[in-house]
């Protein structure tokens, strides 16, 4: 049973460009969880979303991001016109039901704006 | 607004000593606290998961306690050895599984 698995591992992009993360659940888990950790700062929530809906974005910028878990394939995280601002990891968890139970993390995507 | 403070945020330690990691966090009402272990570079590694019913968990040389209603968790690691260094982060979840993450402590332990 392969863990969550995030692509790509490593992404660069130019200012101006579009960034799409890619996150696998755990097999049998439908409940998707993605968080940002910016530079020397902590794991802040950004989205929660289950299949083919969005359940809690309160975390997500108002602007450029959006994100989505369609019924078939994985959830993709997409950023428009990227930022400097926007390096940092970006980790996605999955977890079987929607409380009281673990969630499991992705090695998460590293993207770096120049 | 839930927020989840750890102490301290670094601990460097001799290799064999037991040790302490400190959790606190302002809202009681959470459904679950877990330990994560994050290495340079690398993703999230869950160590324990406490259910807001029990009061700890163990796994191998790892203790995990949790005190709900002073809002406060331990993690307690024995017989510490270079490979436990990282940086541990606990976390908080309420209804949704959503966690609220801690500032995290950078453990080294030296050989």
């Amino acid at each position: 049973n392969a863990g969550v698995m995030q692509n790509p591992r490593h992404l660069v992009r130019r200012r101006g460009q579009e960034a799409r993360l890619r996150c696998s659940p755990m097999k049998g888990h439908s409940h998707v969880y993605w968080y940002r950790q910016l530079p020397e700062e902590g794991l802040k929530f950004m989205v929660y979303l289950q299949k083919e809906n969005i359940i809690d974005e309160s975390g997500m910028p108002k602007e450029r991001f959006s994100a989505e878990f369609p019924k078939e394939g994985p959830s993709i995280l997409r950023i428009q016109q990227v930022v400097r601002g926007d390096s940092a990891a970006y980790f996605c968890a999955s977890s079987p039901d929607r409380s009281n139970t673990e969630a499991f993390f992705g090695q998460g995507t590293r993207l770096t704006v120049v | 607004k839930q927020e989840v403070t750890q102490i301290p945020a670094a601990l460097s330690v001799p290799e064999g000593e037991n040790l302490v990691l400190n959790c606190s966090f302002t809202d009681s009402a959470i459904y679950n606290l877990q330990w994560f272990r994050q290495d340079p570079g690398k993703g999230l590694t869950s160590l324990l998961l406490i259910q807001s019913s029990q009061r700890e968990q163990t796994s191998g040389r790892l203790n995990a306690s949790l005190d709900k209603s002073s809002g406060r968790s331990t993690l307690y690691i024995a017989a510490s050895q270079p490979g436990d260094s990282a940086t541990y982060l606990c976390a908080v979840s309420g209804a949704t599984n959503k966690l609220i993450f801690g500032t995290g402590t950078l453990l080294a332990v030296q050989p």
